[in-house]
């Protein structure tokens, strides 16, 4: 049961355009959403990311948004750069009610900035 | 920023032997760890949750007697697979929560081949 999912698994764009990364979710219980960028053999490195009771947060290049009635967020990068090509992972938690804060991944995409 | 070193970063075992990974956190104290196990082109798959000083918490159908969990101290964490088999060859990846922050650091993985 995919609770996270990515449905798109790659994503080409070319440099300077926007970069528009989708993700959806089943659990109404996820309160806390986080976009991680990961390259081949490494761990993944934070981007952004967006409480349930935001629809809009932003950090330079990178804006998540959340449309919290169809269960689904979105990373726009723009402009994109070469060196945004990397898998994305979408991951959701439930951090109220005292939980652990664990992750659940969507399986990620894949995005490719050409020159 | 906060730092996860995770060693080794690949290791090649025979089946039937064990092998030690450790998760560091190198600059804070994580109250917290999660081991994360990711197969080609899918999403990172939560194994485990750790709490310093307390037993690991396993998600169903994670073997708590093949992935050894130990978070015996708040900077260092191990996952010990025993009598690895070559199903197990995977990337494992750790990482830690500091305090009550939500955000999390990601280890650099470890890619496990069982020969």
């Amino acid at each position: 049961d995919q609770q996270v999912k990515q449905n798109s698994p790659s994503l080409s764009v070319q440099e300077g355009r926007i970069s528009i990364l989708n993700c959806d979710y089943t659990n109404s219980m996820f309160d806390y959403f986080l976009w991680y960028k990961k390259y081949p053999a490494e761990g993944p490195t934070f981007l952004i990311s967006i409480s349930s009771i935001k629809d809009k947060n932003e950090d330079g290049r990178f804006t998540v948004f959340l449309n919290k009635s169809a269960k689904h967020l979105s990373l726009h990068i723009v402009p994109s750069q070469p060196g945004d090509s990397a898998v994305y992972f979408c991951a959701a938690s439930v951090i109220s009610g005292g939980s652990n804060y664990k992750l659940t991944f969507g399986k990620g995409t894949l995005l490719t900035v050409n020159p | 920023g906060a730092v996860v070193s995770q060693h080794p970063s690949w290791v090649i075992c025979k089946s039937g032997t064990s092998v030690k990974i450790e998760c560091r956190s190198l600059d804070f104290q994580a109250t917290t760890m999660f081991w994360y196990r990711q197969f080609p082109k899918q999403s990172l798959m939560l194994m485990a949750t750790s709490n310093e000083g307390s037993k690991a918490t396993y998600e169903q159908g994670v073997e708590k007697d093949k992935f050894l969990i130990n978070h015996a101290s708040l900077t260092l964490s191990t996952l010990t697979v025993t009598s690895a088999h070559p199903e197990d060859s995977s990337f494992y990846i750790c990482s830690a929560r500091q305090g009550n922050n939500y955000g999390y650091t990601f280890g650099s993985g470890t890619r496990l081949t069982v020969v």
